[in-house]
């Protein structure tokens, strides 16, 4: 597709579960990035890819989230026993590789909610 | 590092000139944007604007950079009720690859 795409797009789990959230970026974009935002608060950064490194992870606020990313594309976020302040929208962005000049292109994001 | 500071809220008459203010902490920040969020949707990119210039225009939108004072503004003329969302202001600095965000202003037109 022409965007950025993020699956699924409303997510449900009962507190405890594991929950993978899906990022397919713009074609040909070497970078890659996570952010949480939650009700009513700004942006919170959680990871940055370059290709398939995580050159700056400093983002994740707990053990319990990982990401990776593979063939320089699809990025996946991974909660494991997810808790009820876990509750946000995820949203993704891609970009093309250049210091400085970040223009980015988000996806419409993951809506989380736990039980 | 980096703090980028933006006003939450702001409300206009349909019609009037909205301007929503952002102040950035870094000088060495190069490249300053705004985005829009839309209710249920992510971010779009708006404009953008290097830090050697002093003023964009893009239609109805009109970005004012004063260096000096570390301070951008956007201004949108003519607002209109689809201008609702928020606007988030983000810096980028030369040596990274990371851009700081704000915490977005969110303006509501009213009729």
């Amino acid at each position: 597709g022409a965007g950025v795409s993020q699956s699924p797009s409303n997510k449900v789990t009962e507190k405890g579960k594991d929950v993978e959230l899906r990022c397919d970026p713009i074609s040909g974009h070497t970078a890659l990035y996570w952010y949480r935002q939650s009700l009513g608060q700004g942006l919170e950064f959680l990871i940055y890819f370059q290709g398939n490194s995580a050159p700056d992870k400093s983002g994740l606020p707990s053990d319990r989230f990982s990401a990776e990313r593979t063939g320089g594309s699809v990025s996946t976020l991974t909660i494991q026993r997810t808790q009820q302040e876990d509750s946000a929208v995820y949203l993704c962005a891609s970009s093309t590789t250049r210091q400085g000049h970040q223009p980015q292109h988000f996806g419409d994001g993951t809506r989380l909610s736990i039980l | 590092g980096e703090d980028v500071e933006q006003s939450l809220f702001l409300s206009v008459r349909e019609g009037d000139s909205s301007v929503i203010n952002c102040t950035y902490t870094d000088s060495s920040s190069t490249y300053l944007y705004w985005y829009k969020q839309e209710p249920g949707a992510g971010l779009q990119l708006l404009t953008y604007i290097f830090s050697n210039m002093d003023m964009k225009q893009d239609q109805r939108l009109t970005v004012l950079l004063n260096k000096k004072d570390k301070h951008l503004s956007l201004r949108i003329a003519d607002t209109q009720t689809g201008d609702s969302a928020i606007y988030f202001c983000a810096s980028g600095e030369g040596g990274s690859y990371i851009p700081t965000f704000g915490r977005g202003t969110s303006l509501i037109v009213h009729p």
